[in-house]
């Protein structure tokens, strides 16, 4: 079967750093992304990585080791707009992406 | 640029009545394009499908079915519906085979 795994809910503070942690089983594997979705709103493209280790774009890291089938999204700098559901996705085949749950950030001032 | 629309945005229909969704995308050519339902605090489930005019594939059986008649037109629709097919209905637009996805504004369904 296949089976994502991320954190129901997370709560991190402003200007602080948060790491969010997405453990997969899939049956296979082409790639893992991460994506952004704001309450009512349609998730949104982070990043992605099928290479092991650190892809860095600003603000926001991923990383990801695919012999542990362990991905994170690493968010420095927190801003109050970064409260969203965090996705974690893999490709076992092609054109299908298998999602999880999503894991809801909460920031507070 | 590309651009990806959905209508409408909120739906609200009862049990039994028939359902249509439609997916257009601008700005790109033979995109792939893909059917997912989210349910209330849940992953994305995929629906369907498409990488091309006519070709359809369906990942879970159940009431709904997806058509494709022109390259970047993409249709949702179910004879009738269930309580069980509510939920926000995202349709989503790709190239290639393992590339990021780009998502519509979706729809609310709610079934009563």
């Amino acid at each position: 079967g296949q089976n994502i795994d991320q954190p129901t809910e997370m709560t991190a503070t402003e200007g602080a750093i948060v790491q969010i942690n997405c453990t997969y089983q899939t049956s296979g594997f082409n790639g893992l992304f991460w994506y952004q979705q704001h309450a009512g709103e349609a998730p949104t493209f982070l990043s992605y990585n099928v290479l092991d280790g650190l892809e860095e774009k600003g603000r926001f890291s991923s990383f990801l080791s695919r012999s542990k089938g362990y991905s994170y999204l690493l968010l420095k700098e927190l801003q109050m707009k970064d409260s969203a559901s965090y996705l974690c996705a893999v490709f076992p085949r092609a054109y299908q992406l298998i999602w999880g749950a999503g894991t809801k950030l909460i920031i507070k001032p | 640029s590309q651009t990806i629309h959905q209508w409408p945005a909120t739906l609200v229909q009862p049990v039994g009545s028939p359902l249509s969704l439609e997916c257009t995308v601008e700005g790109t050519s033979n995109p792939n394009l893909y059917w997912y339902r989210q349910a209330a605090g849940r992953g994305l489930q995929l629906l369907f499908y498409s990488v091309g005019i006519g070709q359809i594939s369906s990942e879970v059986p159940q009431n709904l079915s997806a058509s494709r008649p022109q390259d970047r037109q993409f249709i949702l629709s179910s004879k009738k519906l269930l309580l069980s097919d509510s939920g926000f209905y995202l349709c989503a637009w790709t190239t290639g085979t393992y590339n990021e996805q780009f998502f519509g504004p979706g729809t609310r369904l709610t079934v009563l």
